[in-house]
């Protein structure tokens, strides 16, 4: 399988836990985003890497938040002392480049229930 | 700012028979690309069909084709020939020079037999 994948699939932790979601992008594919979506809503940008370097990060990305690429291949996200509010589909995309017409892949998504 | 539309939470057709999706946009990029991805429960987002600001022609792949009216801001989704399997959730995206894709909040398809 040469598509996107993420693991776990699915995590349940108690509030104020620590979890961390992987991504494993296409294996050509310089950029690498993170989403998260919300019950009935779409996907809202996170963050994205351009190989290794984090180049933008959404006011949605707290500071309990944290993403790395370190070798710009895969990469983690973070999230500390976790509330009920992080409850969501994370989900991670990747593409070839950075042009606005770029085709983004999408994984499966880590759906984090926080309890 | 960027901002989608999607203004049908909702939708039913009959299997075999044509669906449209409707999408707006706004935008002040002269740039931008535009997108649709299918949902369906397992939960991973499946890219159908993609259109550019400058492309001339409506874009089309298999049963879905792209109505795309630049001057309305309009980018819908058509489906033909409905399958059972093409029930899911359907999402309209748009990406322009800041690269941040932004999604509408999407339509629930339901493929009646």
């Amino acid at each position: 399988d040469t598509g996107v994948s993420q693991n776990p699939r699915h995590k349940i932790t108690k509030r104020g836990q620590n979890v961390t979601f992987r991504c494993d992008p296409i294996s050509e594919h310089n950029r690498l985003y993170w989403y998260r979506q919300t019950l009935g809503q779409g996907p809202e940008f996170l963050t994205y890497f351009q190989n290794e370097a984090q180049l933008e990060k959404s006011r949605l990305l707290s500071d309990r938040f944290s993403a790395e690429r370190p070798k710009g291949s895969f990469s983690t996200l973070e999230i500390q002392r976790t509330e009920q509010g992080d409850s969501a589909m994370y989900l991670c995309a990747s593409s070839l480049s950075g042009s606005w017409a770029d085709i983004q892949y999408f994984g499966a998504g880590t759906r984090l229930s926080v309890l | 700012a960027q901002k989608i539309t999607q203004t049908q939470p909702g939708m039913f057709v009959q299997e075999k028979e044509a669906v449209t999706l409707d999408c707006t946009y706004d935008t002040s990029d002269p740039s931008y690309g535009l997108f649709w991805y299918k949902q369906p429960s397992s939960g991973e987002m499946i890219f159908l069909i993609y259109q550019g600001s400058y492309d001339q022609q409506n874009a089309t792949e298999g049963r879905y084709s792209l109505n795309f009216q630049k001057a309305r801001k309009s980018a819908n989704l058509v489906i033909s020939a409905s399958q059972l399997g093409d029930s899911a959730m359907y999402f309209c995206a748009m990406s322009s020079n800041n690269n941040d894709m932004r999604f509408g909040a999407g339509t629930r398809l339901t493929v009646k037999p």
